[in-house]
Order: C-alpha cells, then structure tokens, then sequence
C-alpha cells in the first residue's frame, strides 16, 4: 500500500527566507508525485509534479521539488519566500500501474511572516 | 490547461433538507471524477470514485445513500447530500480525471453548513 508522510504539519517562516517542505512516500512500485497548494476556502491547485526523467522539478512561481528514490522522498523547496504563499501545501502520490487515485499527505501549513 | 469547474462555492442549507453540489470539466472529459471531503485542518478525505455511466464506487464508512453521486455524461458529476444535518457541514472538492494517468484537476471547492 502507499502512503505519504509529511512531517511537519505547520511551517513558520520569516519573508525572502528560504523554506523546505518535506514528503517523504511509501511504495513499492514506480509512483508520480505531486505537490498540491491550497488558500483558504479554496480547491487544490497543482503547483509541480514529477513523472519521469529529470529528478528537479520547477514551479513557475519559485518552487522546487526534488525526487530522490533512495530516501523515498519528494521535498518541496523554495530559496525565497513571499506573504502570499502563505497557503496549506499537499504532497500526493500515484502508484504507477494501480488505481490512478492518489494519496494525500495531511498537509503543511506554510505560514510566512513579514 | 484543464479546468473543472465546482458550484455551488458556498451553501447554507435547514437540517433535513437536500444540497446539490454540480463538478463540471469545462474543456475536457473527465473519464473519472472524485469527490473529496475536507475538515478543518486536515487533508482531503476520499468519498467516492465515478466514472460515466457507471455507478460510484464509495469509500468504507462512506453512506451511499446519504452521499448520492451522479456521473451522467463526461463533463459532469454531482454529488447530493441528502437530508442533511449539522455533521455533514465541511469543505467538498471535487476534482476529474482526463485520459492521461497523471492528469487530475480539482474544483475549487463547496462549503457547505447545515443549520
């Protein structure tokens, strides 16, 4: 079965400071990985994800995510943060070859301060 | 891109009565749509697979007839709440599936309170 593990459920960060998200799945197959953003009272929307080749992935907006297969791990990253993203931050995983449906992490809570 | 479409945003409803929440793909076609619930705080919790033409598949604890799920063409599913109390109140996602594994989208969401 998987599973999807973020560790920390609320992130405080000072403005232009840098912040790191951490996933962490289980899975014993080839799986998609997926980072998800939601403001309040709002859906998910998909900020990166990874399929295949290159293990760096990039958001428009700054974010980066690196798949590392040996520690099971998907961490979202962002050198500088801003107010606005301030926001609950979903790691999902697919396994590749079941269902199609993914899993969701709890969430991190993002909260940046001025 | 993909965009799905989820409304109402917001409802209010009286105890006992009934609440329509439509999830439409706006310019795909969603072989699979599902419908998520959200508490405070906490992550998304599956309810119920669709997919066209079929029935829903529920997740366990999930009350069929409480929870009524209608995937009658493509574009659009909806989920009813039937006769609704205080404890169904909570934040609904839906989101679809087009024709690629990795492809989903979410709505964005219907609040629902029960009075």
């Amino acid at each position: 079965a998987q599973s999807v593990t973020q560790l920390d459920s609320q992130v405080p960060v000072f403005e232009e400071a840098p912040v790191e998200l951490r996933c962490n799945y289980s899975s014993s197959v080839s799986v998609y990985l997926f980072w998800y953003v939601q403001y309040p009272n709002q859906g998910l929307q998909l900020l990166l994800k990874y399929l295949s080749g290159s293990t760096l992935v990039e958001s428009i907006n700054g974010f980066e995510a690196e798949f590392n297969k040996s520690q099971t791990s998907f961490h979202l990253r962002k050198p500088s943060v801003h107010i606005s993203d301030t926001a609950e931050y979903f790691c999902a995983v697919i396994h590749a070859g079941g269902s199609y449906i993914p899993t969701f992490g709890r969430g991190t809570s993002l909260i940046v301060h001025p | 891109g993909a965009v799905v479409s989820q409304h109402p945003s917001w409802v209010i409803c009286k105890s006992g009565t009934s609440v329509k929440i439509e999830c439409r793909s706006l310019d795909f076609q969603a072989t699979t749509m599902f419908w998520y619930r959200q508490f405070p705080k906490q992550s998304l919790m599956l309810m119920a697979t669709s997919n066209e033409g079929s029935k829903a598949t529920y997740e366990q604890g999930v009350e069929k007839d409480k929870f009524l799920i209608n995937h009658a063409s493509l574009t659009l599913s909806t989920l009813t709440v039937t006769s609704a109390h205080p404890e169904d109140s909570s934040f609904y996602i839906c989101s679809a599936r087009g024709d690629r594994d990795d492809g989903y989208t979410f709505g964005s969401g219907t609040r629902l309170t029960v009075v």
